[in-house]
């Protein structure tokens, strides 16, 4: 079992729709989390930080479910520009404070 | 915008050469990772490093070959390039005043004939 889970898609969502995205971890001493952006051939940029209260940038919204090992994010209104890879990150802090990658999840915003 | 730059960009050779893939960062971290990635695959740490003098092997064998003798300078050697290497090599680094967040450079382009 992979350690960061994601459902691969693609997702095909029409502009302006609202698309969310799962991931889930299975180490439970992760301690921090992000979501990062990948368009195609290029690198991943962080798109945002998660915390445990959950945060929001813009028509983004990030959650973090401790108890069910589950991060999520939320994209309202969604734009052509945002078709892109999403990748889940997980930090578990102890082990070298590594990054653990998820395979990502493939978004396709159509006109 | 982060301050990581990789050379070169694209690189098409023959196989058997050796190549050193170059990467530089300027923001003085001390932690620096190697990922292979293959056009619409996931991530693969395949190198990486916490500081100085140090380099451990990531979590997919590789034949390349890291060395860290300057903080801002982490680069990949293939001694004999194969087909088999063809792939984009992304360099990254990170500190843990910020979460390890990683910061990218753009990747090299490697293709093997």
């Amino acid at each position: 079992r992979k350690e960061v889970e994601q459902d691969p898609g693609p997702f095909n969502v029409p502009e302006g729709a609202t698309v969310a995205f799962n991931c889930t971890y299975s180490n439970s001493a992760s301690q921090s989390f992000f979501w990062y952006r990948q368009d195609c051939r290029k690198e991943p940029k962080l798109l945002m930080s998660v915390y445990s209260s959950g945060n929001e940038d813009g028509r983004f919204t990030a959650q973090l479910n401790r108890a069910s090992q589950y991060i999520s994010l939320l994209i309202r209104d969604s734009k052509l520009s945002d078709s892109a890879t999403y990748l889940c990150v997980v930090n578990i802090y102890g082990a070298g404070n590594m990054l653990t990658f998820g395979g990502g999840t493939r978004l396709m915003v159509k006109p | 915008e982060a301050d990581i730059y990789q050379t070169p960009r694209y690189l098409v050779i023959g196989t058997g050469k050796k190549i050193t893939l170059e990467c530089s960062q300027t923001m003085g971290h001390d932690k620096m990772y190697w990922y292979q990635q293959d056009p619409g695959m996931e991530l693969h740490l395949i190198h990486y490093s916490y500081g100085v003098n140090s380099t451990e092997k990531g979590d997919l064998s590789s034949e390349s070959t890291v060395s860290r003798i300057r903080t801002e300078h982490f680069p990949l050697t293939l001694e004999s390039a194969r087909p088999s290497h063809t792939s984009q090599y992304l360099c990254a680094s990170s500190e843990p005043r910020r979460m390890d967040e990683q910061f990218f450079g753009p990747g090299t382009r490697l293709t093997v004939l």
